[in-house]
């Protein structure tokens, strides 16, 4: 059972370099989205999909694209990178219905991330 | 803005004792709240949920009690472990309008032996 798998597990860039975080789920769960995790100010949502080819914006999506072909797929990226864009990122999956049927979220190990 | 509002940043508490997680939320369109579990170098896993209907539910010596008046809600740590020490999370969602699950700022827990 892979879960939700995040490559590559550490990462670090220089300023105005651009970089795909990958992001595979093997659960077949409609639901994907990705979170960034600082310090103080827990997990806020980059961006979201419901399925294959439907995505929208979560709270902080400025500075990051996102795809979604594949029910299984969900890369994020990074197309200018930036200081403040430093940060551990995570995806997370789960049925639409997961969430009134108690499962939650299933994420994956976070991806880590370094601008310099 | 964050929508769902959590303390004490951090906590310490010694082993048996009793751990208290509180969070507080604005929109009253949340219907389902539930407590994720951080580990050190590992994503959050689903702890213990709750919907608004209920005012108390508990699991082991995990309780979320929830008052929908006060648009407060907190989880409670019975004979807290040092195992517990982890980052907690609540968070918040709409489940029949929007899939998006927000999270408070997180509470990191140290339980001393």
């Amino acid at each position: 059972n892979a879960g939700v798998t995040q490559t590559p597990k550490f990462q670090v860039l220089k300023t105005g370099q651009s970089m795909t975080l990958q992001c595979a789920q093997d659960m077949n769960h409609e639901y994907m989205s990705w979170y960034r995790q600082d310090p103080g100010m827990g997990l806020r949502l980059i961006h979201y999909s419901v399925g294959a080819g439907i995505t929208d914006q979560g709270e902080v999506p400025n500075g990051y694209n996102v795809s979604r072909s594949t029910t299984e797929d969900f890369p994020l990226r990074l197309l200018s990178a930036a200081p403040s864009q430093t940060s551990v990122y995570f995806c997370a999956s789960s049925y639409l219905s997961g969430q009134r049927q108690g499962y939650g979220y299933t994420f994956g190990s976070g991806t880590r991330l370094t601008v310099v | 803005q964050q929508q769902v509002k959590q303390s004490p940043q951090s906590l310490i508490v010694q082993k048996g004792g009793i751990s208290i997680i509180n969070c507080a939320y604005e929109n009253t369109a949340f219907d389902y709240f539930p407590w994720y579990q951080q580990f050190p170098g590992k994503g959050p896993a689903l702890l213990i949920a709750i919907r608004p209907d209920v005012s108390e539910k508990k699991e082991g010596r995990f309780t979320i009690s929830f008052n929908k008046s006060a648009k407060q809600f907190s989880l409670h740590i019975m004979d807290s472990q040092p195992g517990d020490s982890a980052t907690y999370f609540c968070a918040a969602i709409e489940m029949d309008c929007s899939y998006k699950l927000i999270f408070g700022s997180g509470t990191r827990l140290l339980v001393r032996p």
